[in-house]
């Protein structure tokens, strides 16, 4: 049974960096498929942001990209998001998921981040 | 403003057939697979359908997907209580090099 969980700060300050960690149980990170962070701002549609592959190799959405760092601690099973100068515009519920073909058929239940002083 | 767009509501009565429409262009829908996800109210979304027509285990055969150009759909057959939830669709965008969702679409079972 493939689960995910999400762990990090709730609150964070404007300008600061956003970071957050998906930890992977039930499923090797190392055994394909790719690894991905997708958003949703309270009673709003969802955002995919970007994915990483065990390898390393990453692709970022091209709105965020310029913020955005993905990476993966494959000896720890878990992936982690990065997002920099955030705003309250940032705000959102923060899911990580398992993806193959830009399918994600594996979520964890999200985390609410919330940017504010 | 979501590069796929849906409908923001839709509705129906229980035992009902409902059809949910999602429409994008010839750079994601019109070349790649569309997923459908579901999300009731606090929870995660969960994956309804992707490639071809394919449902996860678990997801009833209540739930259909189809393609036609650069517009797909979602059709749930003998809608019950229970489906009242938000859908989004999905797809890989190849000029934009990702993923991208409808803005989805709430479904009131009356």
């Amino acid at each position: 049974q493939v689960q995910l969980q999400e762990s990090g700060p709730g609150l964070v300050k404007p300008s600061e960096t956003l970071s957050l960690t998906c930890t992977v149980s039930g499923y090797s990170i190392n055994s394909g498929y790719y690894w991905g962070w997708i958003r949703q701002p309270p009673g709003k549609g969802l955002e995919w942001i970007g994915s990483i592959y065990h390898s390393g190799n990453t692709y970022y959405s091209p709105s965020l990209k310029s913020r955005v760092t993905i990476s993966a601690d494959t000896s720890k099973n878990q992936f982690s998001l990065k997002l920099s100068s955030v705003t309250a515009a940032d705000t959102a519920v923060y899911y990580c998921a398992r993806e193959l073909s830009g399918s994600f058929d594996h979520w964890g239940q999200g985390t609410l981040v919330t940017v504010s002083s | 403003q979501s590069v796929l767009t849906q409908p923001p509501s839709a509705s129906g009565t229980p035992g009902q057939r409902v059809t949910l429409s999602c429409s994008g262009s010839s750079s994601n829908i019109g070349s790649n697979t569309v997923n459908w996800y579901q999300q009731l109210p606090g929870a995660a979304p969960k994956l309804l359908i992707s490639s071809k027509n394919h449902r996860p285990s678990g997801v009833p055969d209540r739930f259909s997907g189809s393609k036609s150009g650069t517009s797909a759909s979602l059709a749930i057959s003998g809608l019950q209580s229970e489906d009242e939830a938000d859908y989004y669709c999905a797809a890989w965008d190849d000029s934009l090099n990702g993923v991208v969702f409808g803005g989805g679409t709430k479904l009131t079972v009356l």
